[in-house]
């Protein structure tokens, strides 16, 4: 059974570091990768989606790494603002299957 | 823009009432998803439904039912709510297609409290 872990579950960095987000998973057998933020109460929002055959994925200050064969990925942050304070899930799609396996997030807050 | 919508963002329910909790889309997807979120655990798939009137147990079906009438609803249901149940629903919806697998729009949320 696919599982995803996220590490560390809270993070509070510095208003304009640069930050990097770690998901890893026990199945590399995926279709793709998402990144998602989730706002206080609120539902989720697609950040970046990897194919399994991609590499990298960039959206502004974001960049998402996917390494299939160890089962990892990182979401990289560019010097972070006080509007990046949210939460980070990741999640995975296996291959020929519509659902998502979510890991339990990283909450982030960048401190003014 | 895809929009999800919930029928409700806040609800308070008594132990042992029977609760329907509702969502839409209105893209014309094909798919359509509840989850339970909870602190520590996070999102679970309760059900899924891939057309009309077709349903699909996901990880944590039991004590909950759904219901697919109609392409664009899809109903969450709790026949007897109990304290456990507490937590936040999120719907999502999704259209299928090459390259498309995964790709799910969420609405924003029901925070259901049993009491």
């Amino acid at each position: 059974k696919q599982e995803v872990t996220q590490i560390p579950a809270a993070l509070s960095v510095p208003e304009g570091e640069n930050l990097v987000l770690n998901c890893s998973f026990t199945d590399s057998a995926i279709y793709n990768l998402q990144w998602f933020r989730q706002d206080p109460g609120k539902g989720l929002t697609s950040l970046l989606l990897i194919q399994s055959s991609q590499r990298e994925q960039t959206s502004g200050r974001l960049n998402a790494s996917l390494d299939k064969s160890s089962g990892r990925s990182t979401l990289y942050i560019a010097a972070s603002q006080p509007g990046d304070s949210a939460t980070y899930l990741c999640a995975v799609t296996p291959s020929g299957n519509e659902k998502l396996t979510f890991g339990t997030g990283t909450r982030l807050t960048i401190i003014p | 823009d895809v929009k999800v919508t919930q029928s409700s963002r806040y609800l308070v329910k008594r132990t042992g009432e029977k609760v329907f909790l509702e969502c839409v889309q209105d893209m014309d997807h094909e798919n359509m998803f509840w989850y339970r979120q909870d602190p520590g655990l996070g999102l679970r798939l309760i059900y899924f439904s891939y057309d009309v009137k077709m349903k699909e147990k996901g990880d944590i079906p039991e004590g909950y039912s759904v219901s697919r009438e109609k392409k664009e609803r899809f109903s969450l249901i709790l026949e007897s709510a109990s304290t456990n149940q507490t937590s936040m629903y999120l719907c999502a919806s999704s259209p299928i297609g090459p390259g498309l697998a995964g790709v799910q729009y969420f609405g924003p949320g029901t925070r259901l409290l049993v009491l």
